[in-house]
């Protein structure tokens, strides 16, 4: 079966960094996926790790460890804009994508 | 990535009617497109993977013959859900797939349905 786990929500302050993290268990593994979702918007795409390691793109980051099945979200410079959920995403097989409940991340200032 | 559209953004029906929600692949032939359904808080569930030109693969627990899908050309599938129920409301959402190397779905704008 699939199983994803992340916190339901955070609470960081304008300018800080956040961590969020996320936890899998899949059948057939093809990578972990981040989006972000605006309330009453689809996802938009993040980024995605297969590969052990960190990828880094602008003020957004994302971590993967295969062995551990988990991964992190870090984003840096926080900017009110980024209040949002935040979906983790793993894919199994056929491609398909089995998601988290989100982490409703809210930016103070 | 891929540009992804989905008619219409918002539809208010009486229950027992049909519905029919349309996903466009703007700039992107796409073989496979998925539809997921959203409730308030809850993250989004995989109702279906449309293949173009054969048969949707239904999740389990999602009734084929209330929610049909057609996915009669790369750039557009239908999915229409027949004899709506107030239970169907629901924020419904597809994305295509881009079989490249790392499989990214790119997402429509969502469809929200309120059924009377």
């Amino acid at each position: 079966g699939q199983n994803i786990d992340q916190p339901t929500e955070m609470t960081a302050t304008e300018g800080a960094i956040v961590q969020i993290n996320c936890t899998y268990q899949t059948s057939g593994f093809n990578g972990l996926f981040w989006y972000q979702q605006h309330a009453g918007e689809a996802p938009t795409f993040l980024s995605y790790n297969v590969l052990d390691g960190l990828e880094e793109k602008g003020r957004f980051s994302s971590f993967l460890s295969r062995s551990k099945g988990y991964s992190y979200l870090l984003l840096k410079e926080l900017q009110m804009k980024d209040s949002a959920s935040y979906l983790c995403a793993a894919t199994g097989g056929g491609n398909k994508l089995t998601f988290g409940t989100g982490t409703q991340l809210k930016v103070e200032l | 990535g891929a540009v992804v559209s989905q008619h219409p953004s918002r539809v208010i029906c009486k229950s027992g009617t049909s519905v029919k929600i349309e996903c466009r692949s703007l700039d992107f032939q796409a073989t496979t497109m998925f539809w997921y359904r959203q409730f308030p808080k809850q993250s989004l569930m995989l109702m279906a993977t449309s293949n173009e030109g054969s048969k949707a693969t239904y999740e389990q627990g999602v009734e084929k013959d209330k929610f049909l899908i057609n996915h009669a050309s790369l750039t557009l599938s239908t999915l229409t859900v027949t004899s709506a129920h107030p239970e169907d409301s629901s924020f419904y959402i597809c994305s295509v797939l881009d079989s490249g190397a790392r499989a990214a779905q790119y997402f429509g704008p969502g469809t929200r349905l309120l059924v009377l």
